[in-house]
């Protein structure tokens, strides 16, 4: 069973602060990683995806993936009370599978 | 603007009865849509991954006799839940990817069965 592992939280940051997601996942083959919003009540969006080791930057987003400790990490700089959700992660299973297996998602919230 | 489309958002049915889903692609082909579940505070489950003209691909435990998925065209997959009950209550999403593009999300429909 390939399985993708998050903190459920519920992870509290003031306004302004670092928010820090983290995610380990099983299967050695997954080779794409997704980090999606979710409101509640709504659909995921995807925020980041990372394919090769090391950071990825967009905007106040960071995806951190580290494969050899089967790792991916979100941060968010400068915390806003929108930034306020559940957060999933998500990985391919491996063998260039479309399929995506989620973690069970942490709910973040931003405190003004 | 949204690039697959979900309807209905939410339908409320009595026990026994069935319920269509449908999952749109609006701007793009697919040949390939994926059909999730998600229970309140879980994540999202793999049901079933739909294949234009041919039978779709039911993930371990789901079954294919309940769950009836159709991706006759290639802008259209359909879930039937036949034979609605309480227990099959839930959050149900289609997806779909465009090209090599990222995986666009419907916007859910919410399912409750009395």
């Amino acid at each position: 069973q390939k399985e993708v592992e998050q903190n459920s939280g519920p992870l509290s940051v003031p306004e302004g602060a670092i928010a820090s997601l983290n995610c380990t996942y099983s299967d050695r083959g997954s080779q794409s990683f997704f980090w999606y919003r979710q409101y509640s009540g709504k659909s995921p969006e995807l925020i980041m995806f990372i394919y090769s080791n090391g950071d990825k930057e967009d905007g106040r987003f960071t995806a951190q993936l580290n494969k050899a400790s089967q790792y991916v990490s979100l941060l968010i700089r400068d915390s806003q009370p929108s930034d306020s959700a559940t957060y999933l992660c998500a990985v391919n299973i491996g063998g260039g599978s479309e399929k995506l297996v989620f973690g069970k998602g942490t709910k973040l919230t931003v405190n003004p | 603007g949204a690039v697959v489309s979900q309807h209905p958002s939410w339908v409320i049915c009595k026990s026994g009865t069935s319920v269509k889903i449908e999952c749109r692609s609006l701007d793009f082909q697919a040949t390939t849509m994926f059909w999730y579940r998600q229970f309140p505070k879980q994540s999202l489950m793999l049901m079933a991954t739909s294949n234009e003209g041919s039978k779709a691909t039911y993930e371990q435990g789901v079954e294919k006799d309940k769950f009836l998925i159709n991706h006759a065209s290639l802008t259209l997959s359909t879930l039937t839940v036949t034979s609605a009950h309480p227990e099959d209550s839930s959050f149900y999403i289609c997806s779909a990817r465009r090209s090599n593009e990222k995986l666009f999300f419907g916007s859910g429909t919410q399912l409750s069965v009395l």
